[in-house]
């Protein structure tokens, strides 16, 4: 069956380290790949899209990269701020059905100053 | 543009009530999207609409959920009779095109008691 997975329903890093999420999907052959942020109370709020052909995608302090071959998004936030708290969410197409975004569960992000 | 547009903001009914959540899109946009949030389940994909038609309804739970868009500026959930596993929030999100982001709405809580 289909399925996108991030990697843990919560994390906690210090203020100023890098924090890593991750998305793996299974059975989708997506067109592309998109991140949300997503704030308490609020609609989630778009940050970066990458396409099945591009490896690298960068966004100020934001970097996604997409692999195809292991069918995983990587999103990374430098010099993390307490600022960057919040659910994080990973969505793709699925390639077939035109248009058809579907989300993953989120991965609840604690920055601590 | 004021953005996507939902109302009401919060809705509480009883058990076996009809409930209509409304949604207004980003003028322009082609693509609508309504989407289900819980703890448990996260986002979910209901239905999706491409230029006022529905394209994808597969994640409608049951015949109790139903939604329309009779023009492009306008869309309409409805559940009858609710029921209280629909509470949840709902969200409304519309798109310029497919490959580009999704703007979402600040949501509607519904909640059936």
């Amino acid at each position: 069956s289909q399925k996108i997975e991030q990697n843990s329903e919560a994390l906690n890093i210090q203020e100023g380290k890098t924090a890593t999420l991750t998305c793996n999907y299974t059975n989708y052959s997506p067109a592309y790949l998109q991140w949300y942020r997503q704030d308490p109370g609020r609609g989630p709020v778009f940050l970066l899209l990458i396409r099945e052909n591009e490896k690298e995608k960068r966004k100020e302090r934001l970097k996604v990269t997409f692999d195809t071959t292991l069918k995983q998004s990587l999103f990374h936030i430098t010099a993390s701020q307490p600022a960057d708290s919040a659910t994080y969410l990973c969505a793709l197409d699925e390639g077939t059905s035109y248009g058809k975004l579907t989300f993953g569960q989120g991965t609840i992000l604690t920055v601590h100053p | 543009d004021a953005g996507v547009i939902q109302s009401p903001r919060h809705e509480v009914t009883e058990m076996g009530q009809e409930v209509t959540l409304r949604c207004k899109p980003i003028s322009g946009h082609d693509y609508l999207f309504w989407y289900r949030q819980t703890m448990m389940r996260g986002l979910e994909l209901l239905i999706y609409f491409n230029n006022n038609v529905p394209i994808d309804d597969s994640g409608m739970p049951e015949d109790r959920f139903s939604a329309k868009m009779p023009n492009a500026s306008f869309s309409t959930l409805k559940i009858q009779p609710s029921e209280p596993r629909d509470s949840a929030v709902y969200f409304c999100a519309s798109s310029p095109g497919r490959n580009t982001e999704a703007f979402f709405g600040q949501g509607t809580r519904l909640t059936v008691v």
